[in-house]
């Protein structure tokens, strides 16, 4: 069965740094663009980043840019999501998806990230 | 980067048709057949729709379709079922590595 999950999520203050994985299955990872996105409570679907099958090129959202990392270790079909600066506003669940055709087809459950003193 | 832009509510009856624009500009849909439409329940992770504008994912069901015309989008349920009522979202390609989403649209069978 092809499926993502992701961890990592949690409380975290402004200011801090949280790491999200996203763990791949029943597919062949290293032959797939991956993206991060997320959704805040109650707003719509917002994209955030996406990188190459061998981690060599990666693009992100404005709003994230120079906060946010993206990676992934192929060998172990792991993407990564490295939040750094975060702010009130990054307070999401952020979701994991595979890249089919420069859309997203498989979505992971996500996980909830909240950004609070 | 901006969200492109979708109303914010649809609605229909049982079988009818129903159409959401999603509009953007020569930077992103107009610019790229790289546009997809997401159905999400509540709770529930987005489900691909269509990409690369008018195609349709191995499962979903050809009442869906999309369409382009110049920096809008179109998806187009037809047959409306109970079970279609959700959130819509557009996604473009936005160039630069870049993807940008719509805003969302409620859809509600009456």
């Amino acid at each position: 069965e092809v499926q993502l999950v992701e961890s990592g999520g949690g409380l975290v203050q402004p200011g801090g740094s949280l790491r999200l994985s996203c763990v791949a299955s029943g597919f062949t990872f290293s032959s797939y663009w991956m993206h991060w996105v997320r959704q805040a409570p109650g707003k719509g679907v917002v994209w955030v980043s996406r990188i190459k099958t061998d981690g060599t090129s990666t693009g992100y959202a404005d709003s994230v840019k120079g906060r946010f990392t993206i990676s992934r270790d192929n060998a172990k079909n792991t993407l990564y999501l490295q939040m750094n600066s975060l702010r009130a506003e990054d307070t999401a669940v952020y979701y994991c998806a595979r890249d089919f055709y420069v859309s997203m087809d498989v979505w992971g459950k996500g996980t909830t990230v909240t950004v609070s003193s | 980067q901006s969200a492109l832009t979708q109303p914010p509510s649809a609605s229909g009856s049982p079988g009818q048709s129903v159409t959401i624009s999603c509009t953007g500009t020569s930077n992103d849909v107009g610019g790229y057949n790289f546009v997809s439409w997401y159905q999400q329940h509540p709770g529930k992770a987005p489900k691909l729709m269509i990409y690369e504008v008018n195609k349709r994912p191995s499962g979903v069901p050809d009442r869906f379709s999309g369409s382009k015309s110049d920096n809008t989008a179109s998806l187009t349920v037809s047959g409306l079922q109970a079970e279609d009522e959700a959130d819509y979202y557009c996604s473009s390609y936005a160039g630069s590595n870049n993807l940008v989403f719509g805003g969302g649209t409620k859809l509600t069978v009456l």
